[in-house]
């Protein structure tokens, strides 16, 4: 089945730094990406939807100065936390549609990010 | 809000006996999936629906989805312990991301 992962697997830093996320889709096309946050023991919350080579589009509360995400090639996109703060401590999941299937959405297996 | 929801929220069961957790939505779908995630774990995929199916089985798992009620069930047979995990329900509607509900917590006793 199609694959996507994500680098790192988990990340601790400091409050104040910027912390980037990678998010492939390995053996297939995404035109589209979606950048979903976890808290603990909460549901997987929409951030935001990523299209190569054009702006995301922010859900409603998200703020896209912090939360910077570039879809620059048909299998990557990054998400940048910036100035990271200790509650924007959470579980960070892209998701890949298939530009070639029926639509179908792919998990990577999640950023966990500590923010000290 | 295209959300799903399950319920209940929280399920105990013992070992062998079979687990169904519910959920709803209040808009039309394109598909209905269920999700599996162990604790601070990613995501595991178990089963799609299509909108025009009203069952399907893989395994152990038995999901049948209603329309006209907005709804759809999600049944572990034969529960172990290994199936001790938070299951959510995400509805695609036109080209939209998945959308997921706030997950029922499933406890399985040895």
């Amino acid at each position: 089945g199609a694959v996507v992962s994500q680098h790192p697997s988990w990340v601790i830093c400091k409050s104040g730094t910027s912390v980037k996320i990678e998010c492939r889709s390995l053996d297939f096309q995404a035109t589209t990406m979606f950048w979903y946050r976890q808290f603990p023991k909460q549901s997987l919350m929409l951030m935001a939807t990523s299209n190569e080579g054009s702006k995301a589009t922010y859900e409603q509360g998200v703020e896209k100065d912090k939360f910077l995400i570039n879809h620059a090639s048909l299998t990557l996109s990054t998400l940048t936390v910036t100035s990271a703060h200790p509650e924007d401590s959470s579980f960070y999941i892209c998701s890949a549609r298939d530009s070639t299937g029926a639509g179908e959405q792919y998990f990577g297996p999640g950023t966990r990010l500590t923010v000290t | 809000s295209q959300q799903g929801e399950e319920d209940p929220q929280a399920l105990s069961i013992q070992e062998g006996e079979n687990a169904t957790m519910n959920c709803s939505y209040k808009t039309s779908i394109n598909n209905l999936q269920w999700y599996r995630q162990n604790s601070g774990r990613g995501l595991v995929h178990l089963i799609l629906i299509r909108s025009n199916e009203r069952e399907k089985h893989s395994g152990r798992l038995r999901v049948t989805l209603d329309t006209s009620k907005k709804s759809s069930s999600l049944l572990i047979t034969a529960s172990r312990a290994a199936d001790t995990a938070s299951y959510f329900c995400a509805i695609l509607g036109g080209n939209t991301p998945l959308v997921f509900g706030k997950g029922t917590r499933l406890s399985v006793i040895a």
